[in-house]
């Protein structure tokens, strides 16, 4: 069955520390990975894709097929990071995403 | 921000009535898709659309209904028949002019049921 796991319900994390949310999936397929955000009171957001490799607001994200893994990584965290993130993965030719529980990163001052 | 919208954006409700959330987008998206949010559950799939005049059942569909009669709109009924209707609602939509199949979500629905 396709799965996405999340492991980290909650991850706190200090002002300038590196930081990494985790993400596996389950998927005999190619998969296409994302990771959104959703920041205090605003709508939930497309963070970035595996597809296109680029890097966002600091944040990378790359898949490994090996481990199943699509970690997400920044060197060096900020305040304005504190958000709730996603790992979502779309599967074959479905429209529909399957998604993590998600994590709560807090960044502490 | 735009282009999705949701309303209202809160919503309370007796037991035993049916209500329904809107959910509007003017991106020219084909396919569209109702979540509900609840604490530590992620986001779990209702319904979806990927054309007009047809939808399909997502996860969780007991108890709701969708109607797809045009593109830009995918109102969600949550019925009676929902045990545990109190919750965080958000659309979604996506399609040809949103790349790598990028959903694009709307500010949400809080329903209460009283």
């Amino acid at each position: 069955a396709q799965r996405v796991t999340q492991p980290e319900k909650l991850l706190s994390v200090f002002k300038g520390a590196p930081v990494e949310l985790k993400c596996n999936y389950s998927y005999s397929g190619s998969p296409e990975l994302f990771w959104y955000v959703q920041y205090s009171r605003q709508r939930l957001q497309l963070l970035l894709r595996h597809i296109s490799r680029e890097s966002i607001k600091g944040f990378t994200a790359d898949l490994n097929k090996g481990e199943t893994s699509f970690h997400l990584k920044k060197p060096f965290a900020q305040e304005e990071d504190s958000a709730m993130y996603y790992c979502a993965l779309r599967a074959g030719n479905n429209r529909k995403l399957i998604w993590g529980l998600g994590t709560s990163l807090a960044v502490n001052p | 921000d735009g282009g999705i919208t949701q309303s209202p954006k809160y919503l309370f409700r007796k037991e035993g009535q049916n209500v329904t959330l809107s959910c509007e987008q003017n991106l020219n998206h084909d396919a569209m898709y109702w979540y509900r949010q609840d604490p530590g559950q992620g986001l779990r799939l209702i319904y979806y659309s990927q054309i007009v005049n047809d939808f399909q059942k997502g996860d969780i569909a007991e108890g709701y209904s969708v109607s797809r009669e045009k593109k830009e709109s995918f109102p969600l009924t949550v019925t009676s028949a929902q045990k545990n209707p109190t919750a965080f609602y958000l659309c979604a939509s996506s399609g040809p002019t949103s790349s790598y199949n990028e959903q694009f979500f709307g500010p949400g629905t809080r329903l209460t049921v009283l």
